[in-house]
């Protein structure tokens, strides 16, 4: 148990869906990523909130849309998704001291998201 | 961040000492070694980290060179729950005051811990 609870643990979706995963932390941090990882490939952020404002965006396509409505919840909207998608993507947080970040990350279990 | 180079994969034998290499010449003088482990189908887990001294808590101890171009992980008594890719991470840390947020993952060490 990490502190970062991360659901659907499984999620199987059509290329027209639009489904959501959904992360909380229980830890009092103030920064929340989303990392995927694709298969025999090593992992790739996402998205970064820190202090509940976006900071990080790399290059994501749009239709993987973040929301982080305080800081201790943290969405990741999914919508006409390709089958190339298909990841385990996982949620983690840290706490940012001043304007530095700690290095210290804490992952959820992760939710494995199968694109049909 | 500076790059770093680990062996693709190692064995080790149960309750032996696992000692997992890491290369990162270019580290600059404000940069952190921080590990990680991904025991399969889960997520990443925080091990260490350290800047220039050796480090040691509860799961490993983190020999750093004089010249810090390369860092030892060891799990002094392996296990077979030790069994994981371990990650090998330079990055600024905390007291830098910088604002980069990314933690860059390589492909690691997959380290197979035998009976």
């Amino acid at each position: 148990e990490t502190g970062v609870t991360q659901t659907p643990r499984h999620l199987v979706m059509g290329m027209t869906n639009k489904k959501s995963l959904k992360c909380e932390q229980h830890l009092g941090h103030n920064a929340m990523y989303w990392y995927k990882q694709s298969a025999k490939k090593p992992l790739e952020l996402m998205f970064v909130y820190s202090l509940e404002e976006r900071v990080e965006n790399n290059s994501v396509p749009s239709r993987f849309s973040p929301e982080c409505p305080n800081s201790s919840h943290l969405f990741l909207h999914l919508h006409t998704l390709q089958p190339e998608d298909s990841a385990l993507y996982l949620c983690a947080s840290s706490q940012v001291w001043g304007r530095a970040n700690t290095g210290e990350l804490f992952f959820g279990e992760g939710s494995r998201l199968t694109v049909l | 961040d500076a790059k770093t180079t680990q062996p693709p994969s190692m064995d080790c034998a149960e309750g032996r000492a696992a000692n997992l290499p890491c290369n990162h010449s270019t580290i600059s003088g404000n940069e952190y070694v921080y590990w990680y482990r991904q025991i399969h189908s889960q997520g990443p887990q925080y091990i260490i980290h350290g800047l220039k001294n050796n480090e040691t808590n509860e799961m490993a101890s983190l020999i750093i060179t004089e010249d810090r171009k390369s860092s030892t992980l060891i799990l002094p008594h392996a296990t077979l729950r030790d069994t994981a890719v371990y990650y090998c991470i330079v990055r600024v840390g905390r007291d830098s005051g910088a604002g980069s947020y990314q933690l860059t993952f390589g492909k690691g060490t997959k380290l197979s811990v035998i009976p």
